[in-house]
């Protein structure tokens, strides 16, 4: 089955480092963009960037860039998403989305992980 | 600058037909687009691709009774025969090179 996989629900204090994670499987994981996309409590879906695991490179959307950093580990079809200093407004779902095959700039997303909500409070 | 643009909501009819629109910026009227459903407390799920020329491509498992269309800078999401399951959140996306956006969403209410 053609799936994408997400962590768990996880709690922080402010200020605590997090890194979640999206496993790809059923497809080959190397040769397809994924993004990972917030939305907060109530609101839209954002994009916050998105990288192509075959080469790890990445790009980030204008108002994520410097505030979180997207990874990969091709060997276990695996990307994450991390953060080195959580603040409350971090308080969200975050969801991974694969974009179709291929190395190009066509980032739509045609397949969804279920979710991982993120709850940062003291 | 690349804008896509979705009016807050929508409500039909169990069994009638009901349209929703994404608006694209000045400038990118050409643009491809997708539309994704987002039943309540529940992840988005991919419903189409939707072209400049009205043409369209559905996701595996998507029923007949959704469809795609186009009008110069507006893309179209119609579904007919609206079921229950149909209420949802209904999200747009567009990309260019190096950036991929989402409209705000209409949410779409069945009566």
């Amino acid at each position: 089955e053609v799936q994408l996989v997400q962590s768990g629900a996880e709690v922080k204090k402010p200020g605590e480092s997090l890194r979640i994670s999206c496993k790809g499987s059923g497809y080959t994981f190397t040769t397809h963009w994924i993004a990972w996309v917030r939305q907060m409590p109530g609101k839209g879906l954002e994009w916050m960037g998105i990288i192509y695991p075959g080469d790890s490179d990445v790009r980030y959307g204008p108002s994520f860039q410097g505030q979180v950093t997207i990874s990969a580990d091709k060997s276990i079809s695996t990307t994450y998403l991390q953060w080195n200093n959580l603040r409350a407004s971090d308080t969200a779902m975050y969801y991974c989305a694969r974009a179709p095959q291929g190395r190009d700039w066509n980032w739509y997303f045609d397949l969804w992980g279920r979710g991982t909500l993120v709850t940062v409070s003291s | 600058q690349l804008v896509v643009t979705q009016s807050p909501s929508a409500s039909a009819s169990l069994g009638a037909s009901v349209t929703l629109t994404c608006t694209l910026s000045s400038g990118h009227s050409s643009n491809t687009i997708v539309w994704h459903q987002q039943p309540p407390e529940k992840g988005p799920r991919f419903l189409m691709k939707v072209h400049s020329d009205g043409s369209h491509k559905k996701g595996d498992g998507i029923p007949l009774r959704f469809s795609g269309s186009s009008s110069g800078a507006e893309r179209y999401l119609t579904i007919s025969s609206l079921q229950s399951e149909d209420e949802a959140d209904y999200y747009c996306q567009t990309w260019g090179t190096g950036i991929t956006l989402f409209g705000g969403g209409t949410k779409l209410t069945v009566l």
